[in-house]
């Protein structure tokens, strides 16, 4: 089965500085990479996701990128905020279903005002 | 997105009691999950609830220990029974949208004594 790996596992960044989290995935068929952000007593939450058709993915701050070949991707903060501090979670899938997501281990990223 | 209500947030219980967890989608979805999360840990896949029949259970979770129910396309409940401390996590509803994408109810912080 998939087998994805989160680092780091802990982030302190500066604020306005930018953060880069990365995970390595072992099924070279897998083709769907979510990221899901989870704040402190509250649920995960589904922020950004890539399909394996597509090498790079923005939404405003965030953006992640994805390397077939070397079997893994990433996720870019840029302009950090105080409210970015969470554990961010990445996933992959080669099923194209929700019920075969793998998660990594998670980041807990921390923005110091 | 699905709005995914989940009951109760919270609970202590003391050991060899059962819990039953609620979760209700404000809308028809062909695939719900309990997921569990443990202190610190990432997110494992307990089952997926399938509706008119038995859910599907992944490694290491069995139906005596977390029976499940879906009596249709909108509500499902996880029991925790003869709960010991072991069982002490988060325990998470969650949904497929358009097959890949999962969407998580708030969760359920459980506590055994």
């Amino acid at each position: 089965g998939e087998n994805v790996e989160q680092h780091p596992s802990t982030l302190s960044v500066q604020e306005g500085d930018s953060a880069v989290i990365k995970c390595t995935y072992s099924d070279s068929a897998s083709n769907y990479f979510p990221w899901y952000k989870q704040e402190l007593g509250k649920r995960p939450q589904l922020i950004i996701d890539i399909r394996s058709n597509v090498g790079e993915k923005k939404d405003q701050r965030i953006a992640v990128t994805l390397n077939k070949t070397a079997k893994h991707f990433s996720l870019h903060i840029t302009e950090t905020q105080p409210e970015d501090s969470a554990v961010y979670f990445c996933a992959a899938t080669d099923s194209g279903s929700a019920r075969q997501l793998t998660f990594g281990s998670g980041t807990q990223l921390t923005v110091l005002p | 997105s699905a709005v995914i209500s989940q009951k109760p947030s919270r609970d202590i219980c003391q050991r060899g009691t059962s819990l039953t967890i609620q979760c209700q989608v404000d809308s028809q979805v062909t695939m719900m999950f309990w997921y569990r999360q443990q202190p610190g840990q990432s997110l494992t896949l307990i089952a997926t609830a399938n509706q008119g029949s038995e859910a599907t259970y992944e490694s290491g979770f069995v139906i005596d220990k977390f029976p499940i129910s879906r009596p249709n396309l909108t509500f499902s409940t996880l029991t925790v029974s003869n709960m010991s401390p072991e069982d002490s996590s988060i325990y998470l509803c969650s949904v497929g949208v358009t097959n890949e994408k999962l969407f998580f109810g708030s969760g359920t912080q459980l506590s055994v004594l």
